[in-house]
């Protein structure tokens, strides 16, 4: 079955632009998570959404926002782009994100903010 | 700040030798730790997800114990192959939706 895709794959933007990255998870899984990775850094979680309703978030300025459709597809909007917003960031999607459950990695959306 | 820890950050080895490194957790509000393989241009895929004081797991020459009352957890790599060669990330899930990643360990399997 196809697996997690991520689009676009590498974006280049402008300091103070907003940007919007998609996620669509495999299928019949409703739970989708984005995560950043700078480096050095460990993957940072941004957020979780189940059935179009955010579970948690982490901590992350109120400039990152996500969102998940009916279909479970989940879009990340991130505005007003700083310099440091640069770094690749993954959503994964699982069938049910609670303990226990196992996480598929899409690719991830490489981001460069100029 | 990371309260997932893994170390060494990066290791190198002889093909053939087996190797093994750390992640240490937050023993309170333990639910599970998942270990990921992350290979470069590749997605993180799941290796382990693992949940019970003492479990051991194993898949193929890779296999992964669990100690919850003490918060850490030991990757075993036997007789390692230059494909084990990739960032091996471990991952907190105290059952809150969210995973909290230790920073990886980078393994280079020399031939």
């Amino acid at each position: 079955k196809a697996g997690v895709t991520q689009t676009p794959r590498y974006l280049i933007k402008t300091r103070g632009q907003q940007v919007t990255l998609s996620c669509s998870p495999i299928s019949g899984h409703r739970s989708v998570s984005w995560y950043q990775q700078t480096p050095g850094q460990g993957l940072q979680f941004l957020f979780e959404y189940f059935s179009e309703t955010q579970r948690n978030k982490g901590n992350f300025p109120g400039r990152f926002s996500g969102r998940q459709f009916s279909n479970s597809r989940s879009e990340m909007n991130v505005s007003t782009l700083e310099l440091g917003d640069s770094a690749l960031y993954l959503c994964a999607s699982s069938f049910w994100q609670g303990g226990n459950t196992e996480a598929f990695f899409g690719q991830g959306t490489r981001l460069t903010v100029v | 700040i990371l309260n997932v820890e893994q170390s060494p950050q990066s290791l190198h080895v002889q093909e053939g030798d087996s190797t093994n490194f750390t992640c240490s957790f937050p023993s309170s509000n333990f639910y599970a730790l998942h270990w990921y393989r992350w290979e470069t241009a590749k997605s993180p895929e799941a290796l382990f997800v693992m949940t019970l004081n003492g479990d051991e797991k194993k898949k193929g020459r890779i296999s992964a114990t669990l100690n919850t009352k003490e918060g850490y957890s030991y990757l075993y790599i036997k007789g390692s192959q230059p494909e084990d060669s990739a960032t091996y990330l471990c991952a907190s899930d105290p059952n809150d939706y969210k995973l909290s990643f230790g920073a990886g360990t980078t393994v280079t399997v020399r031939a």
